[in-house]
């Protein structure tokens, strides 16, 4: 089945110790997204690509990096990880609003503990 | 700022009862969307709804968009305990990239058996 798989689902780093967080796709979409979502809150946008066009949001900490080697995979680096960044991260997809299908799909999340 | 708001926060209601739940939002938009995030899961796509439509539905499902009011709302119908998740809207923005939606706060609903 096409979908969007996310590894690992739990991951659990250090403070400080960098952490690589990977999502892949089997939908052969343009879109990818990286979300940070805290608990009972709203996914928080960190980029976003269209293919290799590479869009940061204003408010995503330096800490974070992305990188997009092909249409299938995407990666979420963080380079000092703090306390604060605990939270689940989730990667999603879609056709894009150029191709009339703006939908986006969800991958389960990977969910990072720092200690 | 925050481009969409929901309403209520939170929500608990009997089984077969209907549950509404309210999105607004502050600048034009050229659609609006809804998804359904089940505890711990990823979020799962519901409904979409363009700027210029009024009413969709799917199933049990029925979204009215009010652009005059900058405002939607989401209708399920003969709920059941399966439909105990967290509901967001998200919309994207004329006036940035097409692709990027803000999703908002989100409704806890909870459907007691």
């Amino acid at each position: 089945d096409a979908m969007v798989i996310q590894n690992p689902r739990y991951q659990v780093t250090q403070f400080g110790k960098p952490v690589t967080l990977s999502c892949s796709q089997t939908l052969n979409h343009n879109v990818m997204y990286w979300y940070q979502q805290k608990s009972s809150q709203a996914p928080k946008l960190l980029f976003h690509y269209y293919d290799k066009d590479f869009n940061n949001e204003a408010d995503t900490p330096d800490n974070f990096q992305s990188r997009r080697p092909n249409t299938s995979f995407c990666f979420l680096d963080i380079r000092s990880p703090g306390l604060g960044d605990a939270a689940m991260y989730l990667c999603a997809t879609s056709r894009g609003w150029v191709a009339g299908e703006p939908e986006q799909f969800f991958g389960p999340g990977t969910r990072l503990t720092v200690l | 700022s925050q481009q969409g708001e929901e309403d209520p926060q939170a929500l608990s209601i009997q089984e077969g009862e209907n549950a509404t739940m309210n999105c607004s939002y502050k600048t034009s938009i050229n659609n609006l969307q809804w998804y359904r995030q089940n505890s711990g899961r990823g979020l799962v796509h519901l409904i979409l709804i363009r700027s210029n439509e009024r009413e969709k539905h799917s199933g049990r499902l029925r979204v009215t968009l009010d652009t005059s009011k900058k405002s939607s709302s989401l209708l399920i119908t003969a709920s059941r305990a399966a439909d105990t998740a967290s509901y967001f809207c998200a919309t994207d923005s004329m006036k940035t990239s097409y692709d990027k939606v803000i999703f908002g706060p989100g409704t806890s609903l909870s459907v007691i058996p």
